[in-house]
């Protein structure tokens, strides 16, 4: 299974929106609402951002979310913070009963 | 709270077994509630899932490492363990172990992370 495209850098600076794309195939994203988001920082585990294309877990900020058109899903940080500089992953479920992540981006506050 | 931990050796020579074990605290590796998983990330890459497993033993598979994977839960200690065979370079990683619900399709919460190298 081949992971899912996302571009490899995003940036903004504070108080603006960036959004991260991610991009399947109708095998996984398009096939599927189960699309989850990951953040991670240098050394550290990534935590769940998003998960089930536009939910929230308890504790993540209202300025992150979801959404999904076809075979892409996006992930929108709005009025963003220093302290979303960070990489971010997505995740989709697949039709072999399996999960397959994208490539990764790496978030840059200006 | 669900808090899982990782253990087991930093460095394995290649063509042998790396051997995983993950820690369950806060839940019983017996729910029926839970996929207890393996995702490992490889230096300045990005993140791979191993695999998972149901404690009734249904499981979600990587095709591609499927062939030298085994999962395995001992609920004495209420721990999964996983074994990947005939290690080369490219599985220098740092493996994770996560956990799905029945009702989440997302990997939440995850251990710190297990630095593997595969080396001579």
């Amino acid at each position: 299974q081949s992971a899912l495209t996302q571009p490899p850098t995003a940036s903004g600076s504070p108080g603006q929106s960036v959004t991260i794309s991610c991009t399947g195939t109708s095998s996984d994203v398009g096939g599927h609402n189960f699309v989850s988001w990951y953040q991670q920082f240098p050394g550290k585990a990534p935590k769940l951002m998003i998960h089930d294309v536009n939910k929230r877990p308890s504790g993540v900020p209202a300025r992150f979310s979801g959404s999904k058109s076809g075979n892409t899903a996006s992930l929108t940080i709005s009025g963003l913070q220093a302290e979303d500089e960070a990489d971010y992953y997505c995740s989709s479920y697949t039709d072999n009963n399996s999960y397959v992540f994208g490539t990764g981006t790496k978030v840059t506050v200006l | 709270q669900l808090q899982l931990q990782e253990s087991g050796p930093g460095l394995v020579k290649p063509s042998e077994t790396l051997s995983l074990t993950c820690t369950v605290s806060g839940a019983s590796i017996r729910s029926s509630n839970y996929y207890w998983g393996w995702i490992r990330q490889p230096p300045g890459k990005g993140l791979e899932l191993i695999g998972s497993m149901h404690y009734s033993g249904s499981t979600y598979d990587n095709p591609s490492l499927k062939s030298r994977v085994t999962l395995s839960v001992d609920t004495s200690k209420n721990q999964f363990s996983l074994k990947l065979t005939s290690v080369t370079a490219a599985d220098t990683a740092v493996y994770y172990c996560a956990v799905t619900t029945v009702i989440m399709s997302a990997f939440d919460p995850w251990g710190q992370g297990a630095l593997v190298s595969v080396s001579s």
